[in-house]
């Protein structure tokens, strides 16, 4: 079983819809991502969360919000979904050590492929 | 100024040729560095981690210049299956912060 997941896989919705991508890990990880990746761009930091009280705005964050219902889930959510918001969405973990230690890798979901109308 | 930048490519090379990409990062506190592999619509996955020294994995070399601030990768014996993205990646401790270059397109042809 993928350590990584993401639902749905594919989705296409209307413009003003309200949408909500899952990520579910079992990696134990304490940190989650959240990207979008659109061509020529490479991967945009939407929002990322160290622990459960602990969510931050990423490079892109408007028109999205998230919830981190606990350590192994990770919601992305679109409140009024509008057609430049169409992009391949993935979900990482990573779990870094504090103190300037080692630092472990990104861990990535398989994807959201989202179009939006 | 983005904090990574790759060549886009594409690298359009022959099978058993070798092939370098490199890459610039921008803030000198970057700590870590990798490379990733992203095949078409599918999830960037784990290359291999990039260490002062310069590292080797197979027919994969890393190689890292922190006074010029780039990353490298060489790939000899160049397969089909070695066709994708290569995605390079630095970690600024500071920020918390993975940042990623945009990728560079390899095509390994017959």
């Amino acid at each position: 079983d993928a350590d990584v997941t993401q639902t749905p896989r594919n989705r296409i919705t209307k413009t003003g819809k309200r949408i909500m991508l899952e990520c579910s890990q079992t990696k134990g990880h304490d940190r989650m991502y959240w990207y979008r990746q659109d061509p020529g761009l490479g991967l945009r930091l939407i929002y990322y969360s160290f622990d459960v009280k602990d969510i931050n705005k990423g490079e892109i964050s408007d028109g999205y919000s998230v919830s981190r219902q606990a350590q192994a889930k990770f919601s992305l959510s679109l409140e009024s979904a509008i057609p430049n918001q169409t992009a391949l969405y993935f979900c990482a973990t990573s779990d870094l050590r504090p103190g300037g230690g080692d630092t472990d890798t990104q861990y990535f979901g398989p994807g959201t492929r989202l179009t939006v109308l | 100024r983005k904090e990574v930048e790759q060549d886009p490519g594409p690298f359009n090379v022959p099978e058993g040729a070798t092939v370098a990409f490199n890459c610039t990062y921008s803030n000198s506190a970057s700590q870590s560095f990798f490379w990733y592999r992203q095949d078409c619509r599918k999830e960037p996955k784990l290359l291999m981690s990039v260490y002062s020294s310069g590292n080797e994995d197979g027919r994969f070399t890393a190689q890292l210049n922190r006074a010029s601030q780039y990353i490298s990768l060489l790939i000899r014996d160049s397969k089909l299956s070695d066709s994708a993205t290569y995605l390079c990646v630095v970690f600024l401790y500071n920020f918390n912060k993975f940042y990623f270059g945009s990728g560079t397109k390899l095509n390994v042809k017959p």
